[in-house]
């Protein structure tokens, strides 16, 4: 499969606990997306990456999220201190920068639960 | 930051008749504005997109439609299949350094037999 994949694809943690998510792009893919799905809603954008380098952060990304993507490659993304309102789809999508906007791949997604 | 509005979120046609979704948005340096589908439990596939040097673009049974001015935009799809059936989502890009995508709420499309 050369699409964009996740991992895991399912979470469930305790409210207070950390968890960590990881997507891998398509592997020619330079730029990397972060964004949340609720139920009936439209996915909200998070963060992207160019490489290594995190350009875009929404106001929706608290101190308690952070994104890394060491080398260019996978990235993680990590939630400290769940909390009951962090139960949504983290979804990763990847494009490749040419000049002009560029469809973004999505994943599959990882449902996480803070019970 | 951008605002992106979705109308209806709930549509409802005949098989083989055509079903058009509405958007609109804030941001008049939004530059780019793709349409997705999203089957239950899939990820969004991307069906069309327009940039906004361009007024209209189709492929097969699928257009879409931008107006600069109004800052709006529409997908029509015509002679619906029940393959159609699904959740649709128009989004907006800000551009000028910004790549992130602001989403619509979503479109519930059924295609009745």
């Amino acid at each position: 499969d050369t699409g964009v994949s996740q991992d895991p694809r399912h979470k469930i943690t305790k409210r207070g606990q950390n968890v960590t998510f990881r997507c891998d792009p398509i592997s020619e893919h330079n730029r990397l997306y972060w964004y949340r799905q609720t139920l009936g809603q439209g996915p909200e954008f998070l963060t992207y990456f160019q490489n290594e380098a995190q350009l875009e952060k929404s106001r929706l990304l608290s101190d308690r999220f952070s994104a890394e993507r060491p080398k260019g490659s996978f990235s993680t993304l990590e939630i400290q201190r769940t909390e009951q309102g962090d139960s949504a789809m983290y979804l990763c999508a990847s494009s490749f920068l040419a000049g002009t906007p560029n469809e973004q791949f999505f994943g599959p997604g990882t449902r996480l639960t803070v019970l | 930051g951008e605002n992106v509005e979705q109308h209806p979120s709930t549509l409802s046609v005949q098989e083989g008749d055509s079903a058009v979704i509405k958007c609109t948005y804030s941001d008049s340096a939004s530059n780019y504005f793709p349409w997705y589908k999203q089957e239950l439990g899939k990820r969004p596939q991307l069906i069309i997109d327009i940039r906004s040097n361009v007024g209209e673009k189709k492929d097969q049974r699928i257009a879409v439609t931008l107006n600069k001015t109004a800052k709006h935009f529409s997908l029509h799809i015509t002679e619906t299949q029940p393959e159609d059936s699904a959740v649709y989502f128009c989004a907006a890009r800000t551009g000028g350094g910004a790549d992130g995508l602001t989403f619509g709420k979503g479109t519930h499309l059924i295609i009745q037999p």
